[in-house]
C-alpha cells in the first residue's frame, strides 16, 4: 500500500537556524511528491514539488526539498529558519494506483516550532 | 485571480443531521477534490469531481456524497452524521482531472463539529 510517514510530530529549532522536516514515502512507480503548509484555522498552501529532474527542488519562502530515491526520503529544509515558519507542515504523495489515483495521499503533519 | 473558496467557514450540526459544503475552484481549474482532516491528523481523499462525474473516490461511506455544477463548483453532503464525522473539510482544485504535473490548490476549509 502506499504511504507517506513523518517521523518526528514536532520539530523545535532558533529563529536563524537550519531546519529539516523529514517525510519517507512508499509508492508503486516514480513518485510524484509535494509539501504544503498550514497555519492555524487556514488551508494548506503548497511550497513545492518533485515530479521528475534535479533531486534538490526549491520552493516557496526560502524552503527547499532534497529527493533520494534509494532512501525513498523527500525531507524538507530551510537554511534559515524563522518565526514565522512555525506551522503544521504536510508531506504528500500522489496517489498512484487503486481508486483515487491523482489524489493525495498524506503523512500525520510535523509541527514546527520556531523560537526567537 | 481569486483562489479556493469554501462556505461555510464554520458549522454545528447534531447526530443523524444532513449538511451541506461548497466549493468554488481557483479560477482556471476544473477539478474539485474533497479531503477530510480529522484533529491531529493529515488530509484523507473522499471523492473527485471532474466534468460534472465522481471520477475518484477514497475508503469514505455512501453517506458522503457530492455533486459538480457546470461552472466547476461543487457540493458535499454527508448524510446521518456522525460525532466521527466532526472534522475540517477541505476543498482542493486542479486542472485535468488531477492529472496536471501543477499542484492541487486549497481553499481554507469548513470545519464541522457534531454535537
Amino acid at each position: 500500500a502506499q504511504s507517506v510517514a513523518q517521523p518526528e510530530d514536532q520539530v523545535n529549532v532558533a529563529e536563524g537556524n537550519p531546519l529539516t522536516v523529514k517525510c519517507t514515502y512508499s509508492v508503486s512507480g516514480n513518485p510524484y511528491l509535494f509539501w504544503y503548509v498550514q497555519y492555524p484555522n487556514r488551508g494548506l498552501q503548497f511550497l513545492l514539488k518533485y515530479i521528475t529532474g534535479d533531486n534538490l527542488v526549491k520552493g516557496s519562502y526560502g524552503f527547499e526539498a532534497e529527493f533520494n530515491k534509494s532512501q525513498t526520503s523527500f525531507h524538507l529544509k530551510k537554511p534559515s529558519a524563522l518565526v514565522s515558519d512555525s506551522a503544521l507542515y504536510f508531506c504528500a504523495v500522489r496517489d498512484m494506483e487503486g481508486g483515487s489515483q491523482g489524489n493525495l495521499i498524506f503523512g500525520k503533519g510535523t509541527k514546527l516550532s520556531v523560537k526567537p | 485571480d481569486a483562489g479556493v473558496t469554501q462556505s461555510p467557514t464554520h458549522l454545528i450540526k447534531t447526530r443523524g443531521q444532513q449538511v451541506t459544503l461548497r466549493c468554488s475552484p481557483k479560477s482556471g481549474h476544473d477539478t474539485v477534490s474533497w479531503y477530510q482532516q480529522a484533529l491531529g491528523q493529515g488530509p484523507q481523499f473522499i471523492f473527485q469531481y471532474y466534468e460534472e462525474e465522481e471520477r475518484q473516490r477514497g475508503n469514505f461511506p455512501d453517506r458522503f456524497s457530492g455533486h459538480q455544477f457546470p461552472n466547476y463548483s461543487s457540493e458535499l453532503n454527508v448524510n446521518a452524521l456522525l460525532l466521527g464525522d466532526s472534522a475540517l473539510y477541505l476543498c482542493a482544485s486542479s486542472l485535468r482531472g488531477g492529472y496536471s504535473n501543477q499542484p492541487q490548490h486549497f481553499g481554507d476549509g469548513t470545519r464541522l463539529s457534531i454535537l
